[in-house]
Formats: structure tokens, sequence, C-alpha cells
């Protein structure tokens, strides 16, 4: 299957700064990529779909101007939370459809803390 | 709207017992349906997928049933193992061709 990552897989930042996430698809080409977000016991909750040469495709009640998204290749999609507060503090992951939507791989998921 | 319902509890078993999870869902007409295991920390592992026609499938020490008149589906863990202890999450396709939605998951620890 394919293997992806994220990086930083932790961060700590100030209120009011912008983080941003990396997910890159290792060993498989991936013009779509899909980022979600799982606060403490609670599922994961789709944020967007990024696709690779256009604009991100954001899931209602998800401000595009905070999370934002940029596909520049067909291997690497990055997510910034732009002036991150702490009700922005959750685990962040990415999936690559690998072959398929039925068929999702996923990243190890990015821990932001928020002081 | 559309839900998806897992065992809210922990479940706690004893190592070499089957597990069985539970998984129900509300106002989805799924072509597939999809286990994932989460370990702490870490992003969800894909398991196993059944698709609409099947009712059961396996994988070594796993077995997925899937009742689409019920709309469940029941993921087992046959002898397990301290090494199964993980959240295990149920997923449905939101609407065709598109990403996922996952239960809240259920909490598995066997005891040795």
């Amino acid at each position: 299957g394919a293997v992806v990552s994220q990086h930083p897989s932790r961060v700590i930042c100030k209120s009011g700064t912008s983080v941003k996430i990396e997910c890159r698809s290792l060993d498989f080409q991936a013009t779509t990529m899909f980022w979600y977000r799982q606060f403490p016991k609670q599922s994961l909750m789709l944020m967007a779909t990024s696709n690779e040469g256009s604009k991100a495709t954001y899931e209602q009640g998800v401000e595009k101007d905070k999370f934002l998204i940029n596909h520049a290749s067909l291997t690497l999609s990055t997510l910034t939370v732009t002036s991150a507060h702490p009700e922005d503090s959750s685990f962040y992951i990415c999936s690559v459809p690998a072959g398929g939507p039925d068929t999702q791989y996923f990243g190890p998921g990015t821990r932001l803390t928020v002081l | 709207s559309q839900k998806i319902e897992q065992n809210s509890e922990a479940l706690n078993i004893q190592e070499g017992k089957t597990a069985t999870l539970t998984c129900n869902y509300t106002n989805y007409s799924p072509a597939y349906l999809q286990w994932y295991r989460q370990d702490p920390g870490r992003g969800p592992v894909f398991l196993l997928l059944i698709r609409e026609n099947e009712k059961e499938k396996r994988k070594e020490r796993l077995k997925v049933t899937f009742d689409t008149t019920l709309k469940q589906s029941l993921f087992h863990i046959t002898a397990s193992q301290p090494a199964d202890s993980a959240t295990y999450l149920c997923a449905l396709e939101s609407r065709p061709g598109y990403a996922l939605n996952f239960g809240k998951g259920t909490s598995l620890l066997v005891t040795p």
C-alpha cells in the first residue's frame, strides 16, 4: 500500500501564530489527498479535499481562509493553520486514496497544541 | 442526517476470547464499509473492506459481517491477544467516490 508521512509529528505554538503541516505520499502519485481532524475521544472529521493543481474543497463549517491547503505536487499537500487559537488544538491527519477512494492510506498524524 | 454509531463504552476481554464490535449506520446506502485500527497518537490503519454484496469477509483472525437490511456491521477478532488492544473505527463513504466518514470508534482492551 501507499506510504504516507506527515511532518511535524508534534507542534506547540503560541496563539496567533501560523503552523504548516506537510503530508507526503512517498510512493504513490496522488492527485487527491484528504485532511481530517480528530479531537480527543471523537471521530475523524473530514476538513477538506486537497486537489493537485486546483483549489481545495472544504467541508461545511471549515473556514478556508483559516485552514489554507496547497497541493503543489503529486506527492505533497500542506495544511497551514493561520492565526492559530487554543480551540484549533487537535490531531490532524491526512490520507491518500491510492487506487480509488475505497482504499485510503493514512499518515501518522500531527498533534497541534496551541497555547 | 448521516450517522455512524459504534459501542461508546470500552470493551474489555480476556486473552484468547473473541471480541465482537458493532457498527450501526443510518441514512447511508453504502457500496462498502471499512474497518480501521487506530493506536493512541497514530493515524488509522486499514484492516478490512466489505462490499454490499458480501455477507462476510475474513482476514487471518479478523472477520467482518455486513447486513445492509439491518444497516449493521459486526467486527470479530478471534483468539484475541493483548497486542489487539486499540481503538477500532468503522468507516463509510460520505457519498460515492468521496472521502470517508468515521464512527467514534470502540476501544478494545485485551488483558492477559
